[in-house]
């Protein structure tokens, strides 16, 4: 069946650190890909998606490209802040309701 | 402008007892979801409605019961509820099936 795996965290950096969150997935059609991130206390909110093979997603600094040939759409930031310290969930979208998404990576990133 | 907000922001239930949990929206969206989070799994869709007086099953429905009487909010029920039934639950709504999922900041329920 349709499913995401992401790496387990927590991922712990240093400031200015670059940052990759893998995330592959296993899908029976051509579905849309996305990141979102969630802060303590709060929802999530949608950092960026990629809607077909070979699109890249950025947002804030991050980027993602959806890989069709790996089945990847690993998250990428060149210089995290302290403030990117978060929750991070990759997920696929077929339709409205047929939405799958990773167990979440927790970052924690340190002045 | 508020976004989606959800009631309450905790709650602690016994086996057996029942509970209304209550999502509001003030962006006009069409459609509203119900999302549980469990430790180590992402969000599982638990029910969700594409309008006003319309509910559909999600991926985990059972034991849970869902109404959208008003177009702004949308309720989740538990009858009787269940230790299983422990998570974090989130609501969201998005203006149509292509557009972006807005998410409440999430009910933490425990059923003891």
């Amino acid at each position: 069946g349709d499913s995401v795996t992401q790496m387990e965290g927590p991922v712990t950096l240093s400031e200015e650190a670059f940052l990759t969150i893998n995330c592959t997935y296993t899908a029976t059609g051509y579905p849309s890909l996305f990141w979102y991130v969630q802060y303590p206390g709060e929802g999530l909110q949608l950092l960026l998606k990629a809607t077909k093979a070979d699109d890249k997603g950025s947002n804030k600094g991050f980027e993602a490209t959806y890989r069709k040939e790996t089945t990847s759409f690993h998250l990428e930031k060149g210089s995290v802040q302290v403030s990117d310290s978060a929750v991070y969930f990759c997920a696929l979208r077929y339709n409205f309701n047929k939405f799958y998404f990773g167990s979440g990576t927790k970052l924690n990133v340190k002045p | 402008n508020a976004g989606v907000t959800q009631t309450p922001k905790f709650r602690v239930l016994k086996t057996g007892q029942s509970m209304t949990l209550l999502c509001a929206q003030d962006m006009n969206h069409e459609y509203m979801y119900w999302y549980r989070q469990d430790p180590g799994m992402g969000l599982r869709l638990i029910h969700y409605s594409v309008g006003e007086g319309t509910t559909a099953k999600g991926e985990v429905p059972d034991g849970y019961n869902v109404s959208r009487l008003k177009k702004q909010n949308f309720l989740l029920g538990l009858e009787s509820a269940a230790p299983s039934q422990t998570s974090v639950y989130f609501c969201a709504s998005s203006y149509s099936a292509q557009r972006e999922q807005y998410f409440g900041p999430g009910t933490r329920l425990t059923v003891t």
